[in-house]
């Protein structure tokens, strides 16, 4: 079965510093990546993908995302944090030809000025 | 094109009440996807269409719980009979499928809000 993981709640960080946020996933065929930002009241907005190609991809905001098949992870990192970053992350996997969409639990980053 | 428009954007009910939540996605997407949001977690699945039909049901929606695409463009989702433990962000999404990748990135709606008392 397919199953993404993200085992931080919280992520905190200072402004201006390096961030990273995790996501684990687990799939039997070829993995299609996503990660999303939630804003408070707000539905979930696409921050990147990876669907086949570069392990790195680059995304909205400044957001890039590294495609690890041996540790079968999908981290998202940014080199530089703003205090608008703070908000929900959620990284959702969807194995090609399926077409079901499965999310994370969700990791919740605070920068902090 | 105004994107994934739900509504309403929130409903409170007393519990044994019906609800029903409307979704009008993207006027070229044929896939529709509903899901459920609780505080502080991620996105569960509750149910996708093709056009009109229902593709996959999840098993976390009860015999309560419907959904319809009529004529494969908006979708209702009703819950009957509702239960305090439905409150929730019901959230819709929709993609156009094809293209070379084969893998399209959702577009959701600003969700609605149940509040069950």
């Amino acid at each position: 079965a397919q199953s993404v993981a993200q085992p931080e709640d919280q992520v905190n960080v200072a402004e201006g510093n390096p961030l990273t946020v995790k996501c684990t996933y687990s799939v039997s065929g070829n993995p299609y990546l996503f990660w999303y930002v939630q804003y408070p009241n707000r539905g979930l907005q696409f921050l990147l993908k990876y669907i086949t190609g570069d392990n790195l991809v680059k995304g909205s905001y400044g957001f890039e995302a590294e495609f690890n098949k041996s540790q079968t992870s999908f981290h998202l990192k940014k080199p530089s944090a703003l205090v608008s970053d703070s908000a929900l992350y959620f990284c959702a996997l969807m194995t090609s030809g399926t077409y079901k969409y499965i999310f994370g639990t969700g990791t919740r980053l605070k920068v902090l000025a | 094109d105004t994107g994934v428009s739900q509504n309403p954007r929130h409903k409170i009910t007393k519990r044994g009440q019906n609800v029903t939540f409307r979704c009008d996605p993207i006027s070229e997407h044929n896939r529709l996807y509903w899901y459920r949001q609780t505080l502080g977690q991620g996105p569960e699945f509750l149910t996708y269409f093709q056009n009109e039909a229902q593709l996959e049901k999840s098993r976390l929606l009860s015999d309560r719980f419907s959904a319809e695409r009529p004529k494969g463009s908006f979708s209702t989702l009703e819950i009957q009979r509702t239960e305090q433990g439905d409150s929730a962000m019901y959230l819709c999404a929709s993609i156009e499928t094809g293209g070379l990748s084969g893998a399209n990135v959702l577009t959701f709606g600003a969700g609605s809000r149940l509040t069950v008392l």
